[in-house]
């Protein structure tokens, strides 16, 4: 699975956007970005993926660089209770050749202030 | 639906004895995974299981084992544990999905302390 480098910190005002960038320069093509949050001491939460085309649900959009590359998360309006550990994973998807196992790096943590 | 349930939520233990944690779910899913956590890190893959009777071994296994007897439980054990074992466990389970979703759901966590 491709190493994933991400900011240690960052801060955003509440209401306003919050955009987390993620680095992934040696993905392969079947692989897909993964974004998990950990709001203090809980477990992880998935919030969304994707492959090569943006993607966007109901908690946030992804942007992925033509290239593949890097890609960032928005949240478009950030609230204190998004203030969280961020996680940008990259691999395959689960099959009978993957297991489907998720290698979490240190993340962003995401302080979002009033 | 309880999702992903672990037991128990708290432990202290002291050096050398054993501990088993549970962890069950009741979404049908075929892979299960144990995961550590320490203080200012990321999860860490301790083992995991793609079905009912098969585990292998994740990232840092070393001290642990794992059993899989049925589809929805998942339990871990600590044969003597050791102050390095000092943890919050995680449990997930997934389920394989066509859109590559595979989204994991994760436990509240067990916080291990080992004197």
């Amino acid at each position: 699975d491709a190493k994933t480098t991400q900011p240690p910190s960052m801060d955003c005002a509440e209401g306003r956007a919050a955009n987390l960038p993620c680095n992934h320069s040696t993905i392969s093509g079947n692989e897909y970005v993964y974004w998990y949050r950990q709001i203090h001491s809980q477990g992880p939460q998935y919030i969304i993926h994707g492959l090569k085309n943006n993607e966007t649900n109901e908690m946030a959009s992804l942007i992925i660089t033509e290239d593949r590359k890097s890609s960032t998360l928005i949240l478009p309006h950030a609230t204190l209770r998004d203030t969280a550990v961020y996680y940008c994973i990259v691999r395959v998807a689960l099959g009978s050749s993957n297991t489907g196992k998720l290698i979490f790096g240190q993340g962003t943590t995401l302080q979002v202030k009033p | 639906n309880a999702g992903v349930t672990q037991t128990p939520k708290f432990r202290v233990l002291k050096t050398g004895q054993s501990m088993t944690l549970l962890c069950a779910q009741d979404m049908n899913h075929e892979y299960m995974y144990w995961y550590r956590q320490d203080p200012g890190m990321g999860l860490r893959l301790i083992h995991y299981s793609v079905g009912e009777g098969t585990t292998a071994k994740g990232e840092v296994p070393d001290g642990y084992n794992v059993s899989r007897l049925k589809k929805q439980n998942f339990l871990l054990g600590l044969e003597s544990a050791a102050p390095s074992q000092t943890s919050v466990y995680f449990c997930a389970s997934s389920a394989v999905q066509a859109t590559g979703r595979n989204e994991q759901f994760f436990g509240p966590g067990t916080r291990l302390t080992v004197l």
